[in-house]
């Protein structure tokens, strides 16, 4: 079975705090993904990375970075943690195969709440 | 844009059929997924739909009309555990994927 699994299920910061969600998957996918879950507004993407050291934005960018030194990881940093950011963070792996759908699959999520 | 809209909740009764609509407004999109999460859980995939048509596994079937912009998701015997938010997901670009805000189901005895 796939496991992507997160470095936290809950974290509680203070604003200003530079802030690092970890994520790990199994599988050897190329595509990973950030992504926040907030009522009502569904799931939205942070960032992907389709390969080591490769980014791009997602829908929602601003106050985010990241960073993959490794295929099997993936980070998402918050530079300085807003109360705005206070959601549930979802990582998500894929295979990529040209022209063709992969399921995305999750890890657990990590609750933050930023005070 | 990538509009994707869910009805917000609905209720069905235990053994039913319920059909949850998706709805978008897109022409990018060459794919339909279909995610089921648990409160508190991870969303895991259930189905997808590249051509128009009636995808079927087991007591779960979705429905893809490209031209009209519309999905659905089938339940069939509905049991108390189908209980869950489903998320309609376009796919854009064979990797990303747009999601909408879900629907949530509950199940009554």
């Amino acid at each position: 079975d796939v496991k992507v699994t997160q470095s936290s299920r809950y974290l509680v910061k203070r604003t200003g705090e530079k802030v690092f969600l970890e994520c790990v998957q199994d599988m050897d996918h190329e595509n990973m993904f950030w992504y926040r879950q907030d009522p009502g507004l569904g799931l939205r993407l942070i960032y992907f990375s389709y390969d080591v050291k490769m980014k791009e934005k997602g829908d929602i960018p601003e106050g985010y970075s990241v960073s993959r030194e490794k295929k099997e990881r993936f980070s998402l940093i918050l530079e300085s943690a807003s109360t705005n950011q206070t959601s549930m963070y979802l990582c998500a792996s894929s295979q990529y195969r040209d022209r063709v759908y992969n399921e995305q699959f999750f890890g657990p999520g990590t609750r933050l709440t930023v005070l | 844009g990538q509009n994707i809209d869910q009805p917000t909740e609905m209720t069905a009764t235990e053994g039913a059929i319920v059909q949850i609509n998706c709805t978008y407004q897109t022409s990018g999109f060459n794919g339909l997924f279909w995610y089921q999460q648990h409160a508190g859980e991870a969303p895991t995939f259930l189905s997808y739909n590249v051509l128009d048509g009636l995808e079927e596994k087991g007591r779960f079937s979705s429905f893809l009309s490209r031209s009209k912009g519309y999905s659905y998701l089938l339940l069939k015997e509905l049991q108390m555990k189908d209980s869950a938010s489903y998320l309609c997901a376009g796919g854009l670009n064979f990797n990303k994927f747009y999601f909408g805000s879900g629907t949530k189901l509950n199940v009554k005895p």
